[in-house]
């Protein structure tokens, strides 16, 4: 089983609307989450850190939800620019060093016009 | 701005050679980290360092070596390359208190 489990998509969302989607995570242990960006052929970057009281950056909202043992993403207005594969990151297992980090496959999202 | 570089961002090579990737990072970070991407199957840690000539395996170390010889640099060698290690290969760093991580533009490898 994997460690974080995203579902691949795609998401094709029309330019203005809302879009959400979750990922699960293994190991209840686990006590930092994020959503990391990648773009088409580049590199992924930090989005944001998601927090047990949930929090908003501008139109991306992300929720935890511990006792499922999942987290989601929420970008309201999608603008085109929007489009990218999205990581859904958790720290390691306690066991693991510091700064190690479990990534999921990606959730991809398709913005149109 | 942060910044941290690998050697290519393409290579091909042959089965059985030797095969040295680079990154380098600007950022006096103390953690370095190399990954390959993979189609489905996301970023798998292969190897990991804290400090300078400090590693740990990741969770697919087979067949792959690492190299700190200064904090800035860290490298990934393929003693004898295959082609199941075709592969987006991306470098990161982090402090060592921090998990959030900076990666490189990364290399695609391809192994004929």
């Amino acid at each position: 089983r994997k460690e974080v489990e995203q579902d691949p998509g795609p998401f094709n969302v029309p330019e203005g609307a809302t879009v959400a989607f979750n990922c699960t995570y293994s190991n209840s242990a686990s006590q930092s989450f994020f959503w990391y960006r990648q773009d088409c052929r580049k590199e992924p970057k930090l989005l944001m850190s998601v927090y047990s009281s949930g929090n908003e950056d501008g139109r991306f909202t992300a929720q935890l939800n511990r006792a499922s043992q999942y987290i989601s993403l929420l970008i309201r207005d999608s603008k085109l620019s929007d489009s990218a594969t999205y990581l859904c990151v958790v720290n390691g297992p306690v066991t693991d060093s510091w700064g190690k980090l479990q990534f999921g496959a990606g959730t991809q999202v398709v913005v149109t016009p | 701005d942060v910044k941290v570089t690998q050697s290519s961002r393409y290579l091909v090579k042959r089965t059985g050679e030797k095969v040295f990737l680079e990154c380098v990072q600007d950022m006096d970070h103390e953690n370095m980290f190399w990954y390959r991407q993979d189609p489905g199957l996301g970023l798998r840690l292969i190897y990991f360092s804290y400090d300078v000539k400090m590693k740990e395996k990741g969770d697919i170390p087979e067949g792959y070596s690492v190299s700190r010889e200064k904090k800035e640099r860290f490298s990934l060698i393929l003693e004898s390359a295959s082609t199941n290690q075709t592969s987006m290969y991306l470098c990161a760093s982090s402090r060592w208190n921090s998990y959030e991580q900076y990666f490189g533009p990364g290399t695609r490898l391809t192994v004929t």
